[in-house]
């Protein structure tokens, strides 16, 4: 296991139509989070799950947007009706429970809505 | 979450020694604090973490006064491929997220 990989890497769609990207994260770890970033800022956390548990989701997460993770292993975002707003880079992490503050990082999803 | 306070930005040269410290008055009993490097177009990555005196990898050196309300990354003799956002973040082995900040905007002059 080389790290969190994320697919795909970069996404172009129109406004209106819905998208989803998935992150595989590190084998051994229990934790996944989402992050959106837009240039200049720092990463704006989104959500996290413990094991298949999604247990917290930001006020930024709208209810345009879902995730899941079913099997506790990989995780999907879905972006419904897409907004302009919505173009960013969309970051997924993984850490093990007891070092949430040692989270692994893949190389993020750019979407750009048009 | 304790917040952070950093420099937005900060030049140095190749082979220098850059010192990058951040603030964090209201930094917790049960608090870490970590470092993160960010290259544009990849994600974060985790370089170094430490509760108080000073840890050192590969990468990096942290230093931690005392009382604990400031740190200092310390990144030897650096070049070009440094060039680079850092954050620093504070937070607990019981605190389900990290919070990050702008970070500081490291250029790395030849």
């Amino acid at each position: 296991d080389t790290g969190v990989s994320q697919n795909p890497r970069h996404k172009i769609t129109k406004r209106g139509q819905n998208v989803t990207f998935r992150c595989d994260p590190i084998s051994e770890h229990n934790r996944l989070y989402w992050y959106r970033q837009t240039l200049g800022q720092g990463p704006e956390f989104l959500t996290y799950f413990q094991n298949e548990a999604q247990l917290e989701k930001s006020r930024l997460l709208s209810d345009r947007f879902s995730a899941e993770r079913p099997k506790g292993s990989f995780s999907t975002l879905e972006i419904q009706r897409t907004e302009q707003g919505d173009s960013a880079m969309y970051l997924c992490a993984s850490s093990l429970a007891n070092r949430p503050g040692a989270q692994y990082f893949g190389p993020g999803t750019r979407l750009l809505v048009l | 979450l304790a917040k952070t306070t950093q420099p937005i930005s900060m030049d140095s040269y190749e082979g220098q020694e850059v010192n990058i410290t951040c603030s964090h008055n209201n930094i917790a009993t049960n608090d870490y604090i970590t470092w993160y490097q960010q290259f544009p177009s990849q994600g974060p990555r985790f370089i170094i973490q430490g509760y108080k005196t000073k840890v050192t990898n590969e990468v990096a050196s942290l230093f931690i006064p005392a009382d604990r309300k400031s740190s200092t990354l310390s990144l030897p003799r650096v070049s070009l491929s440094d060039t680079a956002v850092y954050y620093c973040l504070v937070g607990g082995v019981g605190d389900d997220k990290i919070i990050f900040g702008k970070g500081t905007r490291l250029h790395i002059l030849p």
